[in-house]
């Protein structure tokens, strides 16, 4: 398996620019979470799906962001209209569920963000 | 209070001894226990999960778990300078993973 895929890599990009991040989960999970990484904040969740579904978005910082799950392999993270303040690496990570639990968590390569 | 706590700066440690992390919890009812490696500039890798009060090995690392005390540790023996890394202490509750920090590990060879 490929693992999960992120895309682009890397983004820089000016205030006020729309941000589209993408991941694709491992085939065959059924959970998928997002999370920013910062030094200052450490690895945040933004938000979760379960099933396509969203289950938490308790994370998202503002409404400013936003996710998608259209289907079981494509996810999207929004940022409209971005921020310096956005700059971060954005992880996508992807899990399957067993009965009541949560496998392991494996996360993509990142998308590191910045905004100037 | 944070949910998850790894308050030790960086751990310098000589190749071949023991390091030693530490990691609090705020959440009692939290089941399960993860510790994840996170190589500079890579994502976060899986390196140990333990659910049960006590110790679990798996070959240099040992993680342990207080549920009492609200607490999981990792150790690495025999230290190696492939373990330089920043180790970061996950805990689950509600299908949702709560990180600390992290803690940064260098092994002086």
């Amino acid at each position: 398996d490929a693992g999960v895929i992120q895309s682009p890599r890397h983004e820089v990009t000016e205030m006020g620019q729309e941000v589209t991040l993408r991941c694709k989960p491992i085939s065959g999970h059924d959970y998928l979470f997002w999370y920013r990484q910062t030094m200052m904040r450490g690895l945040e969740l933004l938000i979760y799906f379960n099933n396509n579904v969203p289950i938490d978005d308790s994370g998202m910082p503002e409404d400013r962001f936003s996710a998608k799950m259209p289907n079981a392999s494509f996810s999207t993270l929004k940022i409209q209209p971005s921020e310096p303040r956005d700059s971060a690496v954005y992880f996508c990570a992807s899990a399957f569920s067993s009965g009541l639990y949560q496998e392991t968590q494996y996360f993509g390569p990142g998308t590191r963000l910045l905004v100037l | 209070q944070k949910e998850v706590e790894q308050n030790s700066g960086p751990l310098s440690v000589p190749e071949g001894a023991i390091a030693s992390l530490n990691c609090t919890y705020s959440d009692r009812g939290s089941q399960s226990f993860f510790w994840y490696r996170q190589y500079s500039g890579k994502s976060p890798e899986l390196i140990m999960f333990i659910y049960s009060n006590g110790d679990k090995e798996d070959g240099r690392f040992t993680a342990q778990l207080n549920k009492a005390s609200q607490y999981v540790s990792l150790l690495i023996r025999d230290s190696q300078p492939s373990d330089s890394a920043t180790y970061l202490c996950a805990v689950r509750g509600n299908n949702r993973l709560a990180f600390g920090k992290g803690n940064q590990v260098v092994v002086i060879p």
